[in-house]
C-alpha cells in the first residue's frame, strides 16, 4: 500500500493567517492527489483534486501544489469557517489511502 | 444535484454481517465509480472499496475476503456487506461517488 504522511498533525492559527499543510507519499503518485476538509459530524468535502485543481465552489483562498511524492495544501488567509481537519488522499492506485489528517485549530 | 443516502442496521453483535445500502438520487449508478469509506470514532478515513460502471469491484486488502460491494441498477443503489464483524469494525460508514459527492454517513456499532 502507498503510505500517505501528513504534517503537522495539528496546528494553531489565527483568522487571516497563511497556513500550509504537507503531504508525502511513500512512492510516486504523479498528481493523483485529493485534499479534503472535514468538520465534526460531517462527511469530508473535496477541496482539490489532481493535486492542484480547485473543486467547483471552493474558495480561491485554497490552493494545492506538488507532484510525485510531495504535496502541499495552502490556505492563503484563514477564515473562521476554515477551522477543521484536512486530509490528503492518493487515487493513483488501490487501496486509495488517506493521510492521518491535520487539524487546524483556533489560536 | 447528486445526493447519496445510506441506511442499514446501526447495532451489530460480533460475528454478524454488516449490511448497508446507498441510494443515489440525481445520477444513474450505471455510470461512474461508487465507493464505500469508513471512519472509526475519533480516527482517520479508510477506503473500503469501490465498484465501477462495469460492475467490477475492488476491495481494500486489509479487509481480506470479508467484504462485498454490489450495484442494483433497477433501484439505483449500491450496497456493502462486511462479514464476521468485530468491535474494530465500529465506524461511521459513508458512500461516495468519485469522492466528490458523499452521503452523510451512518454509524455502525459492533458490541456484544
Amino acid at each position: 500500500d502507498i503510505q500517505m504522511t501528513q504534517s503537522p498533525p495539528s496546528l494553531s492559527a489565527s483568522v487571516g493567517d497563511r497556513v500550509t499543510i504537507a503531504c508525502r507519499a511513500s512512492q510516486s503518485i504523479s498528481t493523483y492527489l485529493n485534499w479534503y476538509q472535514q468538520k465534526p459530524g460531517k462527511a469530508p468535502k473535496l477541496l482539490i483534486y489532481t493535486a492542484s485543481t480547485l473543486q467547483s465552489g471552493v474558495p480561491s483562498s485554497f490552493s494545492g501544489s506538488g507532484s510525485e511524492t510531495h504535496f502541499t495544501l495552502t490556505i492563503s488567509s484563514l477564515r473562521p469557517e476554515d477551522f477543521a481537519t484536512y486530509y490528503c488522499q492518493q487515487t493513483y492506485t488501490t487501496p486509495r489511502t488517506f493521510g492521518q489528517g491535520t487539524t487546524v485549530e483556533i489560536k | 444535484q447528486v445526493r447519496l443516502q445510506e441506511w442499514g442496521a446501526g447495532l451489530l453483535k460480533p460475528s454478524e454481517t454488516l449490511s448497508l445500502t446507498c441510494a443515489v438520487f440525481g445520477e444513474s449508478v450505471s455510470g461512474y465509480s461508487w465507493t464505500w469509506i469508513r471512519q472509526p470514532p475519533g480516527r482517520g478515513l479508510e477506503w473500503i472499496g469501490e465498484i465501477n460502471h462495469s460492475g467490477r469491484a475492488t476491495y481494500n486488502p486489509s479487509l481480506k475476503s470479508r467484504v462485498t460491494i454490489s450495484v442494483d441498477t433497477s433501484k439505483n443503489q449500491f450496497s456493502l456487506k462486511l462479514y464476521s464483524v468485530t468491535a474494530a469494525d465500529t465506524a461511521v460508514y459513508s458512500c461516495a461517488r468519485d469522492f466528490t459527492y458523499w452521503g452523510q454517513g451512518t454509524l455502525v456499532t459492533v458490541s456484544s
